[in-house]
């Protein structure tokens, strides 16, 4: 059972407009998200995350929004680049149970293609 | 900055062969983490530790075990190597609170 949906296998855009990479989760206890970039043959990195406490994040041409009432999260990019070229994912975290640890439950990525 | 080091970036193993694959973090993190990443199958948690000597099984822990003997190195074993277990593996630690670092991977090829 997924619990954390990204139902784009691959978007593709150009340069200079926006990408919006859109993510669903089914887990309501989830209270932090976070986004990843992942290049070929290279580790995740972090980009961006979201406490359900806030319904939006920004950083540079990075927006996070979150609705928790639809359980849905989404990535903006703008303005799209070539180098924004990758698989992204998107993750969330429930809160600690007792003798837990935060397990990132991750989903299954979403190719993004800039084109020049 | 956060570093995890994973010892190999490329690996060609032989089916049958036992193969361990080493991860080094330098931040004192409590939880480390072993992934695999496959095409169309996103990440997957094969197993994780919050602790020296504490482990849990992720989603897809067969064929795979795992060593946590000091903090900061989590190593995946897997016991005998299959075809099927050609993968990108991926190592990463974390603070509780905060996301994860992942290391650079490494590629895995059984033959």
């Amino acid at each position: 059972d997924q619990q954390v949906k990204q139902n784009s296998p691959s978007l593709s855009v150009q340069e200079g407009r926006i990408s919006i990479l859109n993510c669903d989760y089914t887990n309501s206890m989830f209270d932090y998200f976070l986004w990843y970039k992942k290049y070929p043959a290279e580790g995740p990195t972090f980009l961006i995350s979201i406490s359900s406490i806030k319904d939006k994040n920004e950083d540079g041409r990075f927006t996070v929004f979150l609705n928790k009432s639809a359980k849905h999260l989404s990535l903006h990019i703008v303005p799209s680049q070539p180098g924004d070229s990758a698989v992204y994912f998107c993750a969330a975290s429930a809160p600690l149970s007792q003798g837990g640890s935060e397990k990132l439950v991750f989903g299954k990525g979403t190719k993004l293609t800039v084109n020049p | 900055d956060v570093k995890v080091t994973q010892s190999s970036r490329y690996l060609v193993k032989r089916t049958g062969e036992k193969v361990f694959l080493e991860c080094v973090q330098d931040m004192d993190h409590e939880n480390m983490f072993w992934y695999r990443q496959d095409p169309g199958l996103g990440l997957r948690l094969i197993y994780f530790s919050y602790d020296v000597k504490m482990k849990e099984k992720g989603d897809i822990p067969e064929g795979y075990s795992v060593s946590r003997e000091k903090k900061e190195r989590f190593s995946l074993i897997l016991e005998s190597a299959s075809t099927n277990q050609t993968s990108m593996y991926l190592c990463a630690s974390k603070v509780q609170g905060y996301g994860y670092t992942f290391g650079s991977g490494t590629r895995l090829t059984v033959v």
